[in-house]
C-alpha cells in the first residue's frame, strides 16, 4: 500500500533550528513535496525534490533519500510564524499526490 | 497571476441537505484536483480532472458526491444528501506546467 509517516507533532524554540523527517512508501515515485498549512488556511508550496541530496531555499532546506525512502524538511533561524503544520506529500507513478497527515510545529519565546 | 478562486468560504448545513462549491482555478492550468481535509488530517483525493474529463474519481463518494468541470475551467462539487462525516474543508488545487499544486482558500463545510 501507499504511506506517509511524519511525527505528530513537534516544539521548538524561537531562533533555533527543527527538522522534520517524512518516511514513504509508494507505487512509483516521482517526487517529493513539502506544504506549509498555517491554521485555517490552505497549503502552500515549500519545496520539491525528485533527486537524492539537499535542496537549500533562505531559511528552509529539504533532503531527499530515494534509496530509504525518507525525506527532511529543515528550518533554520525559527520565527514565530513558522507556527504551522508542515505536510509531506510523495508523487506516485501517476502523478498523483499521497498525503501525509501533517506535522504541526509549534515555535515558543 | 490571478490566484485560484473558491466559493463559498463558509457553510453551515443541516444533514440531508445538498450543497455545491465552486473553483475557478488558474488561468490555463488543467489540472484540477478536489480534496476533502479533515482537521488534523492530510488533504484526502475525491477527484482529478484533466480539462473536462475525469482522470480519477476512484476515492469519491459517487452515492452523494458528484462534480463537474463542463468547459474545463471552473468546477463545482456538490453533496447530496450531506452526513454529518461530511463536516471538513473541502480544497481545489491546480497545476500548470510544472508539478506544485496551487490551492485555492477552501471552503470550509459544517453539517449539523
Amino acid at each position: 500500500g501507499q504511506n506517509i509517516d511524519q511525527p505528530t507533532e513537534m516544539t521548538a524554540t524561537e531562533g533555533a533550528i527543527v527538522q522534520i523527517n517524512c518516511t514513504y512508501q509508494t507505487s512509483g515515485f516521482n517526487g517529493l513535496f513539502w506544504y506549509q498549512q498555517h491554521a485555517g488556511e490552505a497549503p502552500t508550496f515549500l519545496s520539491y525534490n525528485v533527486l537524492d541530496g539537499l535542496e537549500e531555499k533562505g531559511r528552509f532546506s529539504s533532503f531527499l533519500s530515494r534509496s530509504k525512502g525518507y525525506s527532511y524538511l529543515l528550518l533554520k533561524e525559527l520565527q514565530m510564524k513558522d507556527s504551522a503544520s508542515y505536510l509531506c506529500a510523495a508523487m506516485d507513478s501517476n502523478y498523483q499526490l499521497i498525503w501525509g497527515a501533517g506535522t504541526k510545529l509549534i515555535i515558543k519565546p | 497571476e490571478a490566484g485560484v478562486a473558491q466559493s463559498p468560504r463558509y457553510k453551515i448545513i443541516e444533514k440531508r441537505q445538498s450543497v455545491a462549491f465552486w473553483c475557478n482555478p488558474i488561468s490555463g492550468h488543467a489540472t484540477l484536483y478536489w480534496y476533502q481535509q479533515i482537521l488534523g488530517q492530510g488533504p484526502k483525493l475525491l477527484i482529478q480532472f484533466q480539462n473536462n474529463g475525469v482522470v480519477d474519481d476512484s476515492q469519491l463518494p459517487k452515492d452523494r458526491f458528484s462534480a463537474e468541470r463542463l468547459k474545463g475551467v471552473d468546477s463545482t462539487l456538490k453533496i447530496q444528501p450531506a452526513k454529518l462525516e461530511d463536516s471538513a474543508v473541502y480544497l481545489c488545487a491546480s497545476v500548470g506546467r510544472t508539478y506544485e499544486q496551487y490551492f485555492g482558500p477552501g471552503t470550509r463545510l459544517t453539517v449539523t
